[in-house]
C-alpha cells in the first residue's frame, strides 16, 4: 500500500516568487494535513482538507493558501515568498473526519527561499 | 488555545539506562499520538492513545495516558543507540467537525554508547 507522497523533496526558491507542493495522501484516505517545520517554531498546522472542503486553517497569513481535489489529491501554495518561508512542509493523511485511525505523515518537502 | 508543553527537550543517556519523556497539555482531549523523528526525515508514528488510561508498549518504548492530568509519558527502558531521535507528543483538539494536531515542542534524545 504506497504511502503519503509529497513532491517535490527539495525546493529554492527566490524571495518574492510563489511556489506550488503537492500532496497525494495513502488510498481511500479524504483528509488531508499540512503543517509547517521550522528549528524555530516546531510544527505548526496550517489547515486541513476534507472531500475537498477547507476545514481548519491555523493561524498563518493569506499568502499561504490551499485545495484538495476530487481524488484526494491537495496542494499547497506559498505567494510572495520571505526567507522565513523556509521550512520543511509536512503532509499528513487519515481515512475521514474521525481522530482515532490516527495520521501518516509524508516525507515532507524541504522549502529552501534565498 | 491547546498548548502542549514536552520535557525535558534534550536528553542524552547512556545506553543500557532507562528514563521518561513527559508530555502536557493544556486542555482537554482524549487522543494523544507519539511520533518519532530522525534528522531529515518525516514523521513515523510511534503510539496512538485514544482513552484515559491507555498504555501501549513496542520493543523498549511505553507510553501511556492520563487525560484527568492531562498528562502523557514516554518511557524508555534499556536505551539503545538505535533509539536516538526527536521525539513529538501530539493532542487533537476538537472544532466541532474538525480537529488538528498541536505538536509539543520536540524531545532530542541521544544515547551514548
Amino acid at each position: 500500500k504506497a504511502g503519503v507522497t509529497q513532491t517535490p523533496r527539495y525546493l529554492i526558491k527566490t524571495r518574492g516568487q510563489q511556489v506550488t507542493l503537492s500532496c497525494s495522501p495513502i488510498s481511500g484516505h479524504r483528509s488531508v494535513s499540512w503543517y509547517q517545520q521550522t528549528p524555530g517554531q516546531g510544527l505548526q498546522f496550517l489547515f486541513e482538507y476534507f472531500s475537498e472542503t477547507q476545514r481548519n486553517k491555523g493561524n498563518f497569513p493569506g499568502r499561504f493558501s490551499g485545495r484538495q481535489f476530487s481524488n484526494s489529491r491537495s496542494e499547497m501554495n506559498v505567494s510572495t515568498l520571505e526567507l522565513g518561508d523556509s521550512a520543511l512542509y509536512l503532509c499528513a493523511s487519515s481515512p475521514g473526519a474521525a481522530v482515532n485511525y490516527g495520521y501518516t505523515f509524508g516525507s515532507g518537502t524541504r522549502l529552501t527561499v534565498v | 488555545e491547546l498548548k502542549v508543553e514536552q520535557n525535558p527537550l534534550f536528553l542524552s543517556m547512556q545506553e543500557g539506562k532507562n528514563y521518561t519523556i513527559y508530555c502536557n497539555y493544556s486542555t482537554t482531549s482524549d487522543r494523544l499520538y507519539w511520533y518519532r523523528q530522525d534528522p531529515g526525515k518525516s514523521l513515523e508514528s510511534l503510539f496512538v492513545l485514544l482513552s484515559n488510561g491507555a498504555v501501549k508498549q513496542e520493543g523498549r518504548l511505553m507510553a501511556s495516558l492520563d487525560t484527568k492530568a492531562r498528562l502523557s509519558t514516554l518511557h524508555i527502558t534499556a536505551a539503545v543507540h538505535d533509539l536516538s531521535a526527536t521525539y513529538f507528543c501530539a493532542v487533537v483538539t476538537y472544532g466541532g467537525a474538525t480537529n488538528k494536531l498541536i505538536f509539543g515542542t520536540g524531545t532530542l534524545l541521544a544515547v551514548q554508547p
